[in-house]
């Protein structure tokens, strides 16, 4: 149980294009996602926190208006990178959580973006 | 900002157990330990969560402190595919936000 399925999982685009990344919870209700991005050698920082039917939550330094996040049902949260350059290739991962606060988040296998 | 700290690296002998610390000191009251493992180019996978009690599953056992400011991730029998990143991570209140620390990178040793 708990699978977490992100869509796609690897992706190369020319730059100045948007590229959406699609984060779905498969066999459980997920009040809330997060998103996370890793550098190569680096830990996971946390972007942005997405609860259903509410704005995300950035974390401080993320610019909200190049990451878009939509978390329009219990199951699917999208990260939509607008106007991709270079600097924005990095590894994307998502997670979903249960609305019950003290459970584990669950991750996807991450999207590898990468702009040329 | 994360509020743990973890070694770096470890090695363990395949067939051993492998002890990985982590310190947390600043834990509050009501958050939780959770631990996770990262293989390269995928997710994290978790492991293991707890309060204040130690906690066993099929993967692993947790060993909280009483004073709760330190815990031990336990893999009773590591094997080749036990080389990960382990993530050590205090959360649980409202909202539950993730920071993640620097983990510590382990190999397991054939």
């Amino acid at each position: 149980g708990a699978v977490v399925s992100q869509h796609p999982s690897w992706v190369i685009c020319k730059s100045g294009t948007s590229v959406k990344i699609e984060c779905r919870s498969l066999d459980f209700q997920a009040t809330t996602m997060f998103w996370y991005r890793q550098f190569p050698k680096q830990s996971l920082m946390l972007m942005a926190t997405s609860n259903e039917g509410s704005k995300a939550t950035y974390e401080q330094g993320v610019e909200k208006d190049k990451f878009l996040i939509n978390h329009a049902s219990l199951t699917l949260s999208t990260l939509t990178v607008t106007s991709a350059h270079p600097e924005d290739s990095s590894f994307y991962i998502c997670s979903a959580q249960t609305g019950v606060w003290n459970q584990p988040q669950h991750f996807g296998d991450g999207t590898r973006l990468s702009i040329l | 900002d994360a509020k743990t700290t973890q070694p770096t690296s470890m090695d363990c002998a395949e067939g051993r157990a492998a002890n990985l610390p982590c310190n947390h000191s600043t834990i509050s009251g009501n958050e939780y330990v959770y631990w996770y493992r990262q293989i390269h180019s995928q997710g994290p996978q978790y492991i293991i969560h707890g309060l204040k009690n130690n906690e066993t599953n099929e993967m692993a056992s947790l060993i909280i402190t009483e004073d709760r400011k330190s815990s031990t991730l336990i893999l009773p029998h590591a094997t080749l595919r036990d080389t990960a990143v382990y993530y050590c991570i205090v959360g649980g209140l409202t909202g539950n936000q993730f920071y993640f620390g620097t983990g510590t990178s382990l190999t397991v040793i054939p």
